[in-house]
Formats: C-alpha cells, sequence, structure tokens
C-alpha cells in the first residue's frame, strides 16, 4: 500500500465544473504540499498547510491531520487548469492526479 | 529572484554510461533534494542536501549519488545506466531542511537507450 494515495487517478471536467481530488496518507505528515505539473515537466507549489484551510484564487486546499485527508477543490474549472496534481510532505508524495478540462 | 534552474534540460545516454545533473537553488536556499519521476511511480525522493551534508536519502540502489558544493549548488551523479534509469529528474529548492515550501525546477529529462 503506497504511504500518500490521491483519488481519482484520471478526471475529465467540462469547462466551469467544480472539482475534487482527494490525498490520503497513512505516514505523519507535518505539512501537505499540493503541487501543480503541467505538460512539459515544471512543478509549482499551490499550497502547503497544517491544519484547516487555504485558498488562492479559484483552488482551495483543506486538511484534516486527524483523518489524514486533505482535498483540494478548484471552483469554476478552466482548460487552463488540466495538469497533473500531485500531493504529499516529509518527501513521499502520490502518484498524483491527471485532470482534464474540456471547453 | 531567479528560480531553480537544472541542467541540462534533456539528456541521451547509454546503457552503461554514467551521467551528472546540475541543480541550482534559489540565492539564499540551503536546502536542495532529489526526485525521479516516471509514469508508473510519479515522484520519488532520491536524496536531500543541506550545507553540504546529505540528511536524507531515498530506497535507490547506490549507482545514485549526489553532493552539494558550498555554494549550496548540487550535483546527482547516476552510474552504470539502466534502461529503467530513464525519468525526469526533478531537483527542489528549501530555504530550509526538512518539510518546509519547496520550489521546483523544470527537470531533466533522461532517456537511457
Amino acid at each position: 500500500k503506497n504511504e500518500v494515495e490521491q483519488s481519482p487517478q484520471n478526471l475529465t471536467a467540462q469547462e466551469g465544473e467544480f472539482i475534487t481530488i482527494n490525498c490520503s496518507y497513512s505516514v505523519g505528515i507535518s505539512a501537505l504540499h499540493w503541487l501543480q505539473q503541467h505538460p512539459g515537466g515544471g512543478i509549482v507549489s499551490l499550497f502547503m498547510l497544517s491544519s484547516g484551510k487555504k485558498k488562492h484564487g479559484r483552488l482551495i486546499a483543506t486538511i484534516n491531520i486527524q483523518e489524514k485527508h486533505s482535498s483540494l477543490h478548484i471552483t469554476a474549472s478552466h482548460p487552463r487548469d488540466s495538469a497533473v496534481y500531485i500531493c504529499g510532505g516529509n518527501l513521499i508524495f502520490g502518484k498524483g492526479t491527471k485532470l482534464s478540462v474540456k471547453p | 529572484k531567479a528560480g531553480v534552474t537544472q541542467t541540462p534540460r534533456y539528456l541521451i545516454k547509454t546503457r552503461g554510461q554514467q551521467v551528472t545533473l546540475s541543480c541550482s537553488p534559489i540565492s539564499g536556499h540551503r536546502s536542495v533534494s532529489w526526485y525521479q519521476q516516471t509514469p508508473g511511480q510519479g515522484l520519488q525522493f532520491l536524496f536531500e542536501y543541506f550545507s553540504e551534508t546529505q540528511r536524507n536519502k531515498g530506497n535507490f540502489p547506490g549507482r545514485f549519488s549526489g553532493r552539494q558544493f558550498s555554494n549550496s549548488r548540487s550535483e546527482m551523479n547516476v552510474s552504470t545506466l539502466e534502461l529503467g534509469d530513464s525519468a525526469l529528474y526533478l531537483c527542489a529548492s528549501s530555504a530550509l531542511q526538512g518539510n518546509t515550501e519547496a520550489f521546483f525546477g523544470q527537470g531533466t529529462r533522461l532517456t537511457v537507450v
């Protein structure tokens, strides 16, 4: 069993839809990262959170430390949100969720 | 402030050869971590360096090694390349050691033929 599990692995949405990506972990992670990777490889750090909720534009990340679970929400999704989203921390990451937003 | 710079961006090597990849962190950052990314395995941690010392090491064979210089620039070396070493190698720069905010480079795409 992987120490960080993401679901779904692949997600296709229509532009404007509300999207949720889930991340569950079985190891102690002091702060969880959400990363975004566009085709071509470059990775951008979206959030680092250790409790509660953070919001940046249309992106919202929540975490429940007791349940070892985090979610990334995208409101009013747009084709430019198409990317792989990766969660993890303490040097351990999930395999990513590939999101495709269709116009 | 310049971002994390990885060189080269693309590399093709033959089985059995060795390769050295370079990572220049953000100015002032003293921690550099290296990751291997493959389609099947996702991001896998290789090693972390802080102040020229290896602080953590992932579960990779001894063919994978690294070092960090006094200016915080880091190199990783893979000897006796295997086909399975084909991957995107990413480095991440942080101001502090451990699980802190990290800034990733664009990666080096290594293809072993």
